[in-house]
């Protein structure tokens, strides 16, 4: 049972152009939302997350927006860079199974074009 | 600090070995855990430690021992090495697992191919 969905394993986008990358999630004790940008043989590095009483949180080039009543989040990255190219890992954590506990998405392989 | 540091990186086992992949972190942090990374499958939690002496099993325990020590390491024995096993292991830890998220530090990977 995949709780954290992300349905896109690749997305392709020119230099200086939006990225958009989403997620969904089936579990509603989810109430903290996180994506980890990994380049090919290193580990995750956190990026940016969002709370459950928020719906949008903005840091720099990236804007996480989240909608509860659909279950859904998603990455705005403007403008996207060459150096953006990697997997992008959305994630979840609920009080319940213990603030740190995460439940990873599939990730999506994101390329920017120069 | 060195933050989470993973040895060994490259592993070729063949069916029905042991070994012991290691997993430490200076940062004092109290939640530790290990990840596989599979294609098309994300992140899969194996098991995790919430302090010294406490682990407990993450959705994929199954063919995977841990303890916990010291605060520092917190290493993961394969048994019996099996081909469903070759993945990319990932070891991560967070400052506390008590209330808020904490943000989790990952180390670099150990590449694990059963043979």
């Amino acid at each position: 049972d995949q709780q954290v969905k992300q349905n896109s394993p690749s997305l392709s986008v020119q230099e200086g152009r939006i990225s958009i990358l989403n997620c969904d999630y089936t579990n509603s004790m989810f109430d903290y939302f996180l994506w980890y940008k990994k380049y090919p043989a290193e580990g995750p590095t956190f990026l940016i997350s969002i709370s459950s009483i928020k719906d949008k949180n903005e840091d720099g080039r990236f804007t996480v927006f989240l909608n509860k009543s659909a279950k859904h989040l998603s990455l705005h990255i403007v403008p996207s860079q060459p150096g953006d190219s990697a997997v992008y890992f959305c994630a979840a954590s609920g009080v319940e199974t213990s603030g740190s506990r995460l439940t990873f998405g599939e990730g999506t392989q994101l390329t920017v074009n120069p | 600090n060195a933050g989470v540091t993973q040895t060994p990186k490259f592993q070729v086992l063949k069916t029905g070995q042991s070994m012991t992949l290691q997993c430490a972190q200076d940062m004092n942090h109290e939640y530790m855990s290990w990840y596989r990374q599979d294609p098309g499958m994300g992140l899969r939690l194996i098991h995790y430690s919430v302090g010294a002496g406490i682990t407990d099993q993450g959705e994929v325990p199954n063919g995977y021992n841990v303890s916990r020590s010291t605060t520092e390491d917190f290493p993961l024995r394969l048994l019996s090495a099996a081909p469903s096993q070759t993945s990319v292991y990932f070891c991560a830890s967070s400052y506390s697992s008590r209330g808020l998220y904490n943000e989790q530090f990952f180390g670099p990977g150990t590449r694990l191919t059963v043979l």
